[in-house]
């Protein structure tokens, strides 16, 4: 079955960058773009950007954009999602989540704390 | 930039039927999906394309789109529906709702 495991929860100082993996399994890893949201604490979700796995085209938020840079690495099937410049506002939850069967986020990783303190 | 707007909390009693909307504009024209999250859980996808139902969503879950109004329908609400539900759609980039706190008690 279709599996997205992310990364360990991370503790970043003010003006460091985080570097979160989500590693897929279950599926082609190159058939599927990966796309990842954030949800701060108490808050909504929110989009971030996509890359896919087949090219490395990338699409940011505008609100990410200059800050976000989003990867991948065929070889172990995972993708990276990489912000820079990190305030308290960035403590959230970060996902990655791909949409495999129906078009819509069918699967999603379970999730990474980052806390920018 | 394209916004979506749901209530952000609605209340039922159990066995009653919970209706959460999700307008934005022209939002007919595009697909609207439906995700529940539960506390500490990553969102589950329970309606797609407006109203279609992935494989192992309860059909109690029902979904459809008129206008700009999309509404998510759990009929026969139970205690484990209680959940936050955010809508999502497309325009230059994925969109979420604010999400609605579905209270059954």
């Amino acid at each position: 079955q279709v599996q997205l495991v992310q990364s360990g929860a991370e503790v970043k100082k003010p003006g460091a960058s985080v570097k979160v993996s989500c590693k897929a399994s279950g599926y082609t890893f190159t058939s599927h773009d990966i796309n990842w949201m954030r949800q701060v604490p108490g808050q909504g979700l929110e989009w971030m950007g996509w890359v896919s796995p087949n090219s490395e085209n990338t699409g940011y938020a505008q609100r990410f954009q200059g800050r976000v840079t989003m990867t991948r690495d065929t070889s172990v099937s995972t993708a990276y999602m990489e912000l820079s410049s990190l305030t308290s506002e960035d403590t959230a939850v970060y996902y990655c989540a791909i949409a495999v069967a129906v078009g819509s986020f069918d699967n999603w990783g379970q999730g990474t704390l980052v806390t920018v303190s | 930039s394209y916004d979506l707007t749901q209530p952000p909390s609605l209340s039922v009693s159990p066995g009653q039927a919970a209706s959460i909307t999700c307008s934005g504009d022209k939002l007919g024209d595009k697909y609207a999906s439906w995700y529940q999250q539960k506390p500490g859980q990553s969102p589950v996808l329970v309606i797609y394309q407006d109203s279609k139902r992935p494989s192992g969503i309860p059909e109690r879950f029902s979904g459809s789109i008129s206008g700009d109004t999309a509404t998510l329908v759990i009929s026969g609400t139970q205690a484990m529906d209680e959940a936050d539900y955010y809508c999502q759609t497309w325009d230059n980039g994925v969109i979420f709702g604010g999400g609605t706190k579905l209270t059954v008690l």
